[in-house]
């Protein structure tokens, strides 16, 4: 049973591009959450795809965008970067009918030159 | 105030010792919480859910919930130095499709 899967694993950028981070959930699961841990702090949360729309957002500018696919899978895109997006991104999944435990991925480093 | 609140540590115990680890959260609608542990470099780790008022124990873990006193905290018995890690308690919000609210962890070191 494969669990949830991130890429990639690491990615470095410079200020003001872009950049896209890919996240597959557990198998079962339909809703996908994006988390933002900067280095010393606990996850914040960025969104969350239920079937393929946007269901709930964390305080985070629009420069963060997300979509999901019809497999559940999702993409986390950032524009126009900042030092301070610097952070590891994490991916949990986890399935709308069941309890609300969340499974996390690898996560993506992602560094900002 | 933060809506969950862990003391950064570190905690040192003994091996063989019991580690006890505390969290307090501020919202009176919180519904789940969430032990995690996270090694260094790498993404959080699901060890307990505990729901409800009371105790829930898994081996040698063990979640104690008091939703009057807005605390819940992990026990951790006859630690082992690979339970060196950071600790992170998350609660989610009734209403908040799952949406995980963390403290900021709490970094255990067992020595030998």
């Amino acid at each position: 049973d494969a669990g949830v899967t991130q890429s990639p694993t690491h990615l470095i950028k410079t200020r003001g591009q872009q950049v896209t981070l890919r996240c597959s959930p557990k198998s079962g699961h339909d809703t996908v959450s994006w988390y933002q841990q900067a280095l010393g702090q606990g996850p914040q949360f960025i969104f969350q795809y239920y079937e393929e729309e946007e269901r709930q957002r964390g305080n985070f500018p629009d420069r963060f965008s997300g979509h999901q696919f019809p497999n559940y899978s999702s993409e986390l895109n950032v524009n126009a970067l900042l030092l301070g997006d610097s952070a590891l991104y994490l991916c949990a999944s986890s399935w709308d009918r069941g309890t609300d435990t969340q499974y996390f991925g690898p996560g993506t480093r992602l560094t900002v030159l | 105030q933060k809506e969950v609140e862990q003391n950064s540590g570190p905690l040192s115990v003994p091996e063989g010792a019991i580690a006890s680890l505390n969290c307090t959260y501020s919202d009176r609608v919180s519904q789940s919480f969430f032990w995690y542990r996270q090694y260094s470099g790498k993404s959080p780790e699901l060890i307990m859910s505990i729901y409800s008022n009371g105790d829930k124990e898994d081996g040698r873990f063990t979640a104690q919930l008091n939703k009057a006193s807005q605390y819940v905290s992990l026990l951790i018995r006859d630690s082992q130095p690979s339970d060196s890690a950071t600790y992170l308690c998350a609660v989610t919000i009734s209403g908040g499709y799952n949406k995980l609210i963390f403290g900021a962890g709490t970094r255990l070191a067992v020595h030998p």
